[in-house]
């Protein structure tokens, strides 16, 4: 089975632009969340998205937005994008329909840079 | 409210001596644990989980961790370090009446090993 897949795997904008990054879980999983990793914060929750609705949401400004399409694939949105949100945006997709008794799978992420 | 604390940001071992990776947990409600390995530029693999049925939990690449109620602890061992087993270690938790995935990371170690 294919892993959990981003598109792109590295991103430059500048500030004040927006950005969409993609994700397509594993076949078969439903859930997908997004986690915003950087050295000074370590990972972090934004959203997870099941049945195309977003079921959990982290603490993160509106600026942060998420979709999830009827084949479960995702897509984050970043607007107006400031310097601190250079990043590494990981994706992991559970199988089931919840309950965390199942593990996440992660994909590589996609390195977001904003200068 | 879930919470993970990671001792140590970086641990150093000699190559054939015993990793000792330690995490804590808060948590209001019995929790499920995991240890996750991220390698530069990947995403995180899932090494073990905890979802209370053994509290020894055995996982790949010869790594373990147990369990520790009273201590509200879930150290991750491996009685001999491998080159290969040089990374990020990310302890997470999650709460099983949370209807979602929602994982809270601990900042994670770096682990080397000297050969």
């Amino acid at each position: 089975k294919a892993g959990v897949t981003q598109t792109p795997r590295y991103l430059i904008k500048t500030r004040g632009q927006q950005v969409t990054l993609s994700c397509s879980p594993i076949s078969g999983h439903r859930s997908v969340s997004w986690y915003q990793q950087t050295p000074g914060q370590g990972l972090q929750f934004l959203f997870e998205y099941f049945s195309e609705t977003q079921r959990n949401k982290g603490n993160f400004p509106g600026r942060f937005s998420g979709r999830q399409f009827s084949n479960s694939r995702s897509e984050m949105n970043v607007s107006t994008l400031e310097l601190g949100d250079s990043a590494l945006y990981l994706c992991a997709s559970s199988p089931l329909a919840g309950g965390p008794t199942y593990e996440q799978y992660f994909g590589p992420g996609t390195r977001l840079t904003v200068t | 409210a879930q919470s993970v604390t990671q001792l140590g940001s970086h641990v150093s071992v000699s190559e054939g001596a015993l990793v000792l990776l330690r995490c804590n947990y808060s948590s209001s409600v019995p929790p499920y644990l995991f240890w996750y390995v991220q390698y530069p530029n990947q995403g995180l693999q899932l090494l073990l989980k905890y979802t209370s049925a053994a509290t020894l939990v055995k996982g790949i690449n010869g790594f373990e961790a147990e369990f520790k109620k009273s201590e509200t602890s879930f150290h991750l061992t491996k009685p001999s370090a491998h080159m290969s087993d040089a990374a990020e270690y990310f302890c997470a938790v999650s709460d099983p009446s949370n209807t979602g995935n929602q994982f809270y990371f601990g900042t994670g170690t770096s682990l080397t090993v000297i050969p």
